[in-house]
C-alpha cells in the first residue's frame, strides 16, 4: 500500500511557475511510477506527464512541451512537478498518482489528496 | 495521441435502476482500460482495470466489458453512494496515457 501526501495550495501570479511535490510512504519508491494529473475546474482529468524514479528519464503530454519538468528524489521520496509560463487556464487541482506494483496494468491505485493551484494577477 | 469520448456525458438515473456508461477509444486498445469513481472534493477511486477486473473493494454491482476501442461500465443497481462522475481511461500506449470527458451519473 502507497500513500501520496501532496503540498499545500498555492496562488500564483499569470507567467510564474509553480513545483508540486508528492512525497510517498509504503512500498519501493524507485519501483513506482508517478504521474501528474490535473483537473480545471468543473472539468474533466488531463494527464500531464510521468516519472520512474528507477529510470529517472520522466515523459509528458505534448502539450506541456517547454513548460512542464517532472522530477523525483529518491532521498525524500518525493516526486515533483514544475509548470512554467503559468496562466489562468493552469488553475485547477493538480494530483499525483501511481500504479501499484507488481502488474502490468498501468491503472491508478494510489492518489494524492491533489494541490490546488490558483493563477491570479 | 489516443483521444478517449465517453457517452452520455450525463446519465439520469432512479436508485435501484441499471446505469450503462460507454467509453470509445480512438485507436485499438486491447484491454488496457481503468475506470474511476470520483465524488466532489475527492481523488478519483480505481473501480475496474483491464477492462474488467474489479479493483479492491469494489462492489460487485459494478461490471466492465467491451475491447478493442469499445468499453462500457454498468452498474446495476444504483445505489445513493453511486452518484458521481465516472471517468475511463486508456493506458494502452504507456508511458503516454489519457482520460475520457467523463459521465455523471445523476439521480433522476
Amino acid at each position: 500500500q502507497v500513500h501520496l501526501v501532496q503540498s499545500g495550495a498555492e496562488v500564483k501570479k499569470p507567467g510564474s511557475s509553480v513545483k508540486v511535490s508528492c512525497k510517498a510512504s509504503g512500498g519501493t519508491f524507485t519501483m513506482h511510477e508517478f504521474s501528474w494529473v490535473r483537473q480545471a475546474p468543473g472539468q474533466g482529468l488531463e494527464w500531464m506527464g510521468g516519472i520512474i524514479p528507477m529510470f529517472g528519464t520522466p515523459n509528458h503530454a505534448q502539450r506541456f512541451q517547454g513548460r512542464i519538468t517532472i522530477s523525483a528524489d529518491e532521498s525524500t521520496s518525493t516526486a515533483y512537478m514544475e509548470l512554467t509560463n503559468l496562466t489562468s487556464d493552469d488553475t485547477a487541482v493538480y494530483y499525483c498518482a501511481s500504479p501499484a506494483t507488481g502488474t502490468t496494468h498501468r491503472k491508478f491505485d494510489y492518489w494524492g489528496q491533489g494541490t490546488l493551484v490558483t493563477v491570479s494577477s | 495521441e489516443i483521444v478517449m469520448t465517453q457517452s452520455p456525458a450525463t446519465l439520469s438515473v432512479s436508485p435501484g435502476e441499471r446505469a450503462t456508461l460507454s467509453c470509445r477509444a480512438s485507436q485499438h486498445i486491447g484491454n488496457n482500460l481503468a475506470w474511476y469513481q470520483q465524488k466532489p472534493g475527492q481523488a478519483p477511486r480505481l473501480l475496474i482495470y483491464g477492462t474488467s477486473r474489479r479493483a479492491t473493494d469494489t462492489p460487485g454491482r459494478f461490471s466492465g466489458s467491451g475491447s478493442g476501442t469499445e468499453f462500457t461500465l454498468t452498474i446495476s443497481s444504483l445505489q445513493s453512494e453511486d452518484f458521481a462522475v465516472y471517468y475511463c481511461h486508456q493506458y494502452n500506449n504507456w508511458p503516454s496515457t489519457a482520460f475520457g470527458g467523463g459521465t455523471k451519473v445523476e439521480i433522476k
